[in-house]
This record gives C-alpha cells, sequence and structure tokens, in this order.
C-alpha cells in the first residue's frame, strides 16, 4: 500500500528558506502514470495547493507562490523535495504531500496525502 | 484563478438524516473537474469523489456526488456518526483551488 512521509525541521526563522522532503513507500515514485504534490494549510484555515512534480521533471507551480517555490524529486530516494524561500509568519502551516493520476492534462485529484508536517516560521 | 464557493459554512444534522453540501465555482469547469474530500481534525484529506460523479476506491454508496458547469453538490444520504467532518470541494480544470469547506457538524 503506498504511504506518503513528510519530514521537515519543524521551526525555520523569518527570511530563511523551508525545505521539506516526502517520501514515498509502498510504491516508486517513478510509475509512469503518477504527479507529486505539496498542499498546505495554516491552522484552522483552508487548503493551498503549493506545486506539483512529475519524476521526469516537469513541473507546475501556484502562481501566487511560483517565485518563492522549488520542486525537485530524487528518484534514486523514491523522494520529492519542497523549498519556499524568504519564509515569513504567513507561511505557517501543516505541510502535506500528496499524489495524484492525471485526469485533466496533468491535474488530478489527490488519492494519496502524507499525515502532514506542522513548520511554524518564528524567530 | 478559479474561486470555489462552499456553502453553507456550517451544516447542523443528525445521524440518519441527509445532508446537502453546495460548491459553486467562479468559472465553468471543463469536464466536471471537481473533487470532494473529507477532512477530520488532525488528519489529512480523504478523496470521496473526483469527476464530479465518481466515487473514490472504498467510498460507501451514500456519498454521492452531482452537478456540472459550475455548480456541485455532495449528498450524504444517511449520515453516519463517522461522517461528522469538514467537507471540501476541489477544482483540476485549472491548476487547483479548494473551498474554503463546510463543517458538517452533530446537531
Amino acid at each position: 500500500q503506498l504511504q506518503l512521509q513528510e519530514s521537515g525541521p519543524g521551526l525555520v526563522k523569518p527570511s530563511e528558506t523551508l525545505s521539506l522532503t516526502c517520501t514515498v513507500s509502498g510504491g516508486s515514485i517513478s510509475g509512469s502514470s503518477y504527479y507529486w504534490d505539496w498542499v498546505r494549510q495554516p491552522p484552522g484555515k483552508g487548503l493551498e495547493w503549493i506545486g506539483t512534480i512529475h519524476y521526469s521533471g516537469s513541473t507546475y507551480y501556484n502562481p501566487s507562490l511560483k517565485s518563492r517555490v522549488t520542486i525537485s524529486v530524487d528518484t534514486s530516494k523514491d523522494q520529492f523535495l519542497l523549498k519556499l524561500s524568504s519564509v515569513t509568519a504567513a507561511d505557517t502551516a501543516v505541510y502535506f504531500c500528496a499524489r495524484h493520476i492525471p485526469a485533466a492534462g496533468a491535474m488530478g485529484p489527490f488519492d494519496s496525502w502524507g499525515q502532514g508536517t506542522l513548520l511554524t516560521v518564528s524567530s | 484563478e478559479i474561486v470555489l464557493t462552499q456553502s453553507p459554512g456550517t451544516l447542523s444534522l443528525s445521524p440518519g438524516e441527509r445532508a446537502t453540501l453546495s460548491c459553486r465555482a467562479s468559472q465553468i469547469l471543463s469536464s466536471s473537474y471537481l473533487a470532494w474530500y473529507q477532512q477530520k481534525p488532525g488528519q489529512a484529506p480523504r478523496l470521496l469523489i473526483y469527476g464530479a460523479s465518481s466515487r473514490a476506491t472504498g467510498i460507501p454508496d451514500r456519498f454521492r456526488g452531482s452537478g456540472s458547469g459550475t455548480d456541485f453538490n455532495l449528498t450524504i444520504s444517511r449520515l453516519e456518526p463517522e461522517d461528522f467532518a469538514v467537507y471540501l470541494c476541489q477544482q483540476y480544470s485549472s491548476l487547483y483551488t479548494f473551498g474554503q469547506g463546510t463543517k458538517l457538524e452533530i446537531k
């Protein structure tokens, strides 16, 4: 059974770069049909899509975050990574990784999710 | 950006009752590219419905999605205790956006 697990520092200082890793187990990140996603949820608020990557390296980003986001993939470790630069308190959120099978071009519903990891931006 | 507006914000019902949740898009969604998720406190969302009306694997048939264009509904025919949660809609017609959620609470 596919499992996704987020990992990261938990606490980041303002203006620094946030780095999170999602490790995929029970399946290969290189499965040709799959795309891999990052989504976040500020405390008590709704979900915000951050970006998507295919193992080939194709990426799609939320236009509102695009200037600060980089998503990459490490197929040798079945991991994909999120980097978000110049963080502020507004970036404090639970960060989820997820998977989808494309249904609308490269987009599709998210059928598997990690449990999420809380990342706090504070000095 | 496609904006999704969910209503009501909170729905108070009793087990056994029928729930109808609404999601309205600011633009027509191509081919009904709309999904519904259930989220419980401290958990990740769970996919319920995709393509506006197709149930995801393992989802009970009391969950039904309907609608097209800009107006979509999620109906839960007979509420079970485990159905009380937050429900979110998501469009994947043009990148992704989520609705703000409907909280389904026990009356």
